[in-house]
């Protein structure tokens, strides 16, 4: 069966510090990653996507970037974190158009 | 993508079936209507997915009309664990999966 990871579950970071969130999914290949995040009481917001190695697209203009050096890794980034970049962050895969499957997100405060 | 209209939040007693319903007067022929259920703190978790009349598993109902332009989620006997957040969307992804989050519905299960 298929699972995704997601670390850390929790992450304080100073303002201006660098972020890297990491996501990693087992027993599929090739699925499409997604990268969300939820502010406190709102529905989730996506944020990239990715159809492939090297393939990854963006949804709004933002302080993140992502990268997925493998397969089944997709990796969230920040060079220089903003007080707005705090929320709960979560990955979500899929096999094509199928449903999509969700991490169990990391909650990141930043301050 | 095909917006979607559901109220913010419902009252509910344990015991109780428990119906939640969606507008999505704009929805394409190509898209199909999915349910996730969100706990504090948790990534979403697919409940249910149909693209016309009735849909039923281990865990709900999902009642379509025939003009799609709405939708219905059917919870029997609800439980105090059934209080959470459900979220309807719609749509048809191609290869990209990506999926548009209102604000979603919460469930409040009183004992």
């Amino acid at each position: 069966s298929q699972t995704i990871h997601q670390w850390p579950a929790t992450l304080v970071q100073p303002v201006g510090s660098p972020l890297s969130l990491e996501c990693t999914v087992e027993g599929t290949s090739n699925p499409n990653l997604y990268w969300y995040r939820q502010a406190a009481g709102r529905g989730l917001q996506l944020l990239f996507y990715s159809i492939g190695i090297d393939q990854i697209s963006s949804e709004v203009p933002q302080n993140l970037s992502a990268s997925r050096p493998q397969d089944r890794q997709f990796i969230l980034s920040s060079k220089k974190l903003l007080l707005s970049d705090s929320g709960f962050y979560l990955c979500a895969w899929s096999q094509g158009s199928e449903t999509q499957y969700f991490g169990p997100g990391t909650r990141l405060l930043v301050l | 993508l095909a917006k979607t209209t559901q109220p913010i939040s419902m009252d509910s007693y344990e015991g109780q079936e428990v119906n939640i319903t969606c507008s999505h007067n704009n929805i394409a022929t190509n898209d199909y209507i999915t349910w996730y259920q969100q706990f504090p703190s948790q990534g979403p978790r697919f409940i249910i997915q149909g693209y016309k009349t009735k849909v039923t598993n281990e865990v709900a109902s999902l009642f379509i009309p025939a003009d799609r332009k709405s939708s219905t989620l059917s919870l029997p006997r609800v439980s105090l664990s059934d209080t959470a957040v459900y979220y309807c969307l719609v749509g048809f992804s191609g290869n990209t999966g990506k999926l548009i989050f209102g604000q979603g519905t919460t469930l409040q299960v009183k004992p």
